[in-house]
């Protein structure tokens, strides 16, 4: 089976950075992404991590860690409009099947 | 390219009718993944298609389910007969490969079931 864990919630202020974790425990794991979705609109895609380590691009960083079986998000100088939700979803086997996390939901305060 | 096409944006139904959604996935693409979004269980994968072959339909929840691609620009979605428990928002995506290519996902449809 599998189980991917993220935080329900979460709060930041404006121009602060914000963290969130996820931990995932699945057979056939073969990366992981990051979507972000505004409420009452369709997920769009933030980034892909394969490989151990950081991945930067612009204000967003995903890491990853196959050993330890953890990934984050990391938002940089946070936005109004970054309030949304963050969902991981881990790729299993050799095809392109996601399976979602909850989601964690991001609120960004002034 | 105009993305992901689903209609209808909003489908309101009795219980016991059929309910049929519908997906035009981006052209070129091969794959193409139809997910069910709720409150309570998230995100969830139903089933998905590669080059209009069903891969792994074991999301399906029931019989009452059933999905069709009849060719690479078109995929549809039935329930018959609905139930209120199937009230949520399904949302069709595709990529471009399997090999790790991102998600692109339709504006969804949001099925209520009365």
């Amino acid at each position: 089976g599998q189980n991917i864990d993220q935080p329900t919630e979460m709060t930041a202020t404006e121009g602060a950075i914000v963290q969130i974790n996820c931990t995932y425990q699945t057979s056939g794991f073969n990366g992981l992404f990051w979507y972000q979705q505004h409420a009452g609109e369709a997920p769009t895609f933030l980034s892909y991590n394969v490989l151990d380590g950081l991945e930067e691009k612009g204000r967003f960083s995903s890491f990853l860690s196959r050993s330890k079986g953890y990934s984050y998000l990391l938002l940089k100088e946070l936005q109004m409009k970054d309030s949304a939700s963050y969902l991981c979803a881990v790729r299993k086997g050799g095809y392109n099947k996601l399976i979602f996390g909850a989601g964690t939901r991001l609120a960004v305060h002034p | 390219d105009a993305g992901v096409i689903q209609s209808p944006r909003h489908e309101v139904t009795e219980m016991g009718q059929e309910v049929t959604l519908r997906c035009k996935p981006i052209s070129g693409h091969d794959y193409l993944f139809w997910y069910r979004q709720t409150m309570m269980r998230g995100l969830e994968l139903l089933i998905y298609f590669n080059n209009n072959v069903p891969i792994d339909d074991s999301g399906m929840p029931e019989d009452r389910f059933s999905a069709k691609m009849p060719n690479a620009s078109f995929s549809t979605l039935k329930i018959q007969p609905s139930e209120p428990r199937d009230s949520a928002v399904y949302f069709c995506a595709s990529s471009l490969t399997g090999d790790g290519e991102k998600l692109f996902f339709g504006s969804g449809t949001q099925l209520s079931v009365l």
